[in-house]
């Protein structure tokens, strides 16, 4: 089945701990993103990327990293500067240059203990 | 700076009523998504519309397009308690690859 994955479903992070969150696509497609939602709260986009060994800042890129070696994993890093993490994040991926729609993964919550 | 604005925010309506969300956007596009979301779900794809006029319909949703107006909508008919979710417009940056999403409609149907 093609689609996008994303692990963990849950992660904790502690005070000062980097963590990495995983999507894997097999979907083919060059574009992938990067979304953080808040309860209740539209999406906001944290980094993307058109291809592989590149990538943009979205609108709230600070205190996040990213990397594109690949074509079919784009794995988000939350490092220690991002002081508020909790949050639900996004993953999603699409055929760049054309006019498909976004196809999300299932997400990560991550909570801070 | 293209600008996506949804509503209403939060629309409750009873099982059988129609509504419509509305979708306005600053700049122009002529692609436009529309999505549902679950509570505690990822988004799921429910419309691609990418002309003036465009038209689709799936069930009791029906999504249209006026690019002229900077405008979509999302029509309800005959509600039912399965459509509850948050629906999401997004609109396509042009060039960029990107996204806008509007903050989101909190739909409740009741019985």
């Amino acid at each position: 089945d093609g689609g996008i994955t994303q692990s963990p479903k849950y992660l904790f992070r502690k005070e000062g701990q980097n963590v990495t969150l995983s999507c894997e696509q097999n979907l083919n497609h060059d574009a992938m993103y990067w979304y953080r939602q808040d309860p209740g709260q539209g999406l906001r986009l944290i980094y993307y990327s058109q291809i592989v060994n590149d990538f943009q800042k979205g609108d709230i890129a600070e205190g996040y990293s990213v990397s594109r070696e690949k074509k079919e994993s784009f794995p988000l890093t939350v490092t220690s500067a991002q002081k508020n993490p909790t949050a639900f994040y996004l993953c999603a991926s699409r055929e760049r240059g054309g006019k498909e729609t976004q196809y999300f993964g299932p997400g990560t919550r991550l909570l801070v203990l | 700076e293209l600008k996506v604005e949804q509503n209403p925010l939060f629309l409750s309506m009873q099982e059988g009523k129609n509504y419509t969300i509305y979708c306005n956007y600053s700049t122009t596009s002529d692609r436009l998504y529309w999505y549902r979301q679950d509570p505690g779900k990822s988004l799921e794809s429910l419309f691609v519309l990418l002309s003036n006029g465009a038209v689709k319909q799936e069930g009791r949703l029906m999504a249209s397009l006026d690019t002229k107006a900077r405008l979509s909508t999302l029509h309800i008919t005959a509600a039912v308690h399965d459509l509850s979710a948050t629906y999401f417009c997004a609109v396509d940056q042009g060039g960029s690859e990107k996204l806008v999403f509007g903050k989101g409609t909190k739909l409740t149907v009741n019985p």
